[in-house]
């Protein structure tokens, strides 16, 4: 079964600078999704930004890209210019397909995020 | 506005009762997910299903029971065998069978049992 390990349950980062959250996974698929998600203190679920496995280029949304390590199952979140709305919860997923065809998320237990003035 | 509904935002309930939490999408997703959140646990998964009238058991179902009669409501019941049911219940849905795959969550439940 896919596993998603975020190894860091805590960050923080000041104001204007860069923060690198982490994520593994584990997989024998060769084709596959990854997404990071940001939960803020609303609770309210926000895709970040996606990842497809076949494509070499990293992924990029403005302030936010990735560092997509196929080899070795790696998938970390760069945050550039933090800024203070950045606070938030900040989920790994893997998306795996069931033997019956059924698409799912796979979550790692995130990464607090605290953004310091 | 298209978007996921689930209400009430916060529920409480006494011990021994079933709760039925609410899920609507107008979406026209085919796919809905029920999950649960706890402190320190990121999002386990309740149950899913793919397309009307058909649902899967997700990572920890028991105590859980859901039903899919429409494809814009994904209604999830937390029975009374469900000895922790204090958490909070996120719901979700995406298209199936897409290149562009991602699940769009709702604003989520807050279940107090006491």
């Amino acid at each position: 079964a896919q596993t998603v390990t975020q190894s860091q349950p805590e960050m923080s980062v000041q104001e204007a600078e860069t923060v690198t959250l982490s994520c593994t996974y584990d997989t024998s698929e060769s084709d596959y999704y990854l997404f990071w998600y940001k939960q803020p203190p609303s609770r309210q679920m926000i895709l970040v930004i996606r990842q497809e496995a076949y494509k070499q280029q990293n992924a990029t949304e403005n302030r936010f890209s990735v560092n997509f390590q196929k080899a070795a199952k790696s998938f970390s979140l760069k945050i550039s210019d933090s800024q203070l709305g950045d606070a938030a919860m900040y989920f790994c997923a893997y998306r795996t397909v069931t033997q019956g065809g059924s698409e799912k998320l796979v979550f790692g237990k995130g990464t607090k995020l605290t953004v310091n003035p | 506005d298209g978007g996921i509904t689930q209400s009430p935002k916060y529920l409480f309930r006494k011990e021994g009762q079933n709760v039925t939490l609410s899920c609507e999408q107008n979406l026209n997703h085919d796919a809905m997910y029920w999950y649960r959140q706890d402190p320190g646990q990121g999002l386990r998964l309740i149950y899913y299903s793919q397309i009307v009238n058909d649902f899967q058991k997700g990572d920890i179902a028991e105590g859980y029971s859901v039903s899919r009669e429409k494809k814009e409501s994904f209604p999830l019941t937390v029975t009374s065998a469900q000895k922790n049911p204090t958490a909070f219940y996120l719901c979700a849905s995406s298209r199936t069978r897409t290149s562009h795959y991602e699940q769009y969550f709702g604003p989520g439940t807050r279940l107090t049992v006491t």
